[in-house]
């Protein structure tokens, strides 16, 4: 099972609206409304922010969604704030049962 | 609010194994299924497996079968895996996670046991 493909980086101003692509195939992404995402701060546990393609958990800030769309999820973050700077994780169930992460990106905040 | 707990940071030479353990608050581990993540320095996170609350049935990624081995004590509710034949590119924060049945993401991650391998 190959990794889900994301953008190594992404960056942009604050305020700005930034979108991350992960890129699975009909396997995973494709065929399930299984995908969520993860922010990671280097040294601290990665942290749920988005599930089931676009549900949000509780305390999570309205300014992250998500959606899909064919084998690609996306991963919106409006109104970018320094704190939002870190790297970004997407995950998806595969028909297998088993899980996949995507590469990861690294959001710079300009 | 579910705690999980990990065991402590490892230390091993090359071929050497190590065993990981993990428990959470209450009985979490009789519900939940439990999976394993790997985090290389300077990598992504890796999905390694995953272990189903009656301990019974186990996957794993392909990448690590026959490498590693992932278990469950049901007296004491803990979960382990053990990684064999160990190698430096074996190096990594090692995380458990807890999953709720047929929810497909993970809202409760354990603090990662950082596992060295160096000669």
């Amino acid at each position: 099972q190959s990794a889900l493909t994301q953008p190594a980086s992404v960056s942009g101003s604050p305020g700005q609206s930034i979108t991350i692509s992960c890129t699975g195939t009909n396997s995973d992404v494709g065929i399930f409304n299984r995908v969520s995402w993860y922010q990671h701060h280097p040294g601290k546990v990665p942290k749920l922010i988005i599930y089931e393609v676009y549900k949000r958990p509780s305390g999570i800030s309205d300014r992250f969604s998500g959606s899909k769309s064919g084998n690609t999820a996306s991963l919106t973050i409006s109104g970018l704030q320094a704190e939002d700077e870190t790297d970004y994780y997407c995950c998806s169930n595969v028909n297998t049962g088993l899980y996949v992460f995507g590469t990861g990106t690294k959001v710079t905040v300009l | 609010q579910v705690q999980v707990v990990q065991s402590g940071a490892e230390v091993r030479e090359p071929g050497a194994s190590v065993k990981l353990s993990c428990k959470a608050s209450g009985n979490t581990f009789t519900y939940y299924y439990t999976h394993w993540v790997r985090q290389a320095p300077g990598q992504g996170l890796e999905w390694m497996g995953v272990i189903d609350p009656s301990g019974t049935t186990i996957k794993y990624a392909q990448k690590f079968q026959g490498g590693v081995t992932m278990s469950k004590d049901r007296f004491t509710t803990t979960l382990y895996m053990e990684l064999s034949s160990l190698r430096s590119e074996d190096t990594a924060i090692y995380y458990c996670l807890i999953e709720e049945p047929q929810t497909y993401f993970f809202d409760y991650w354990g603090q990662g046991t950082l596992v060295t391998v160096s000669s």
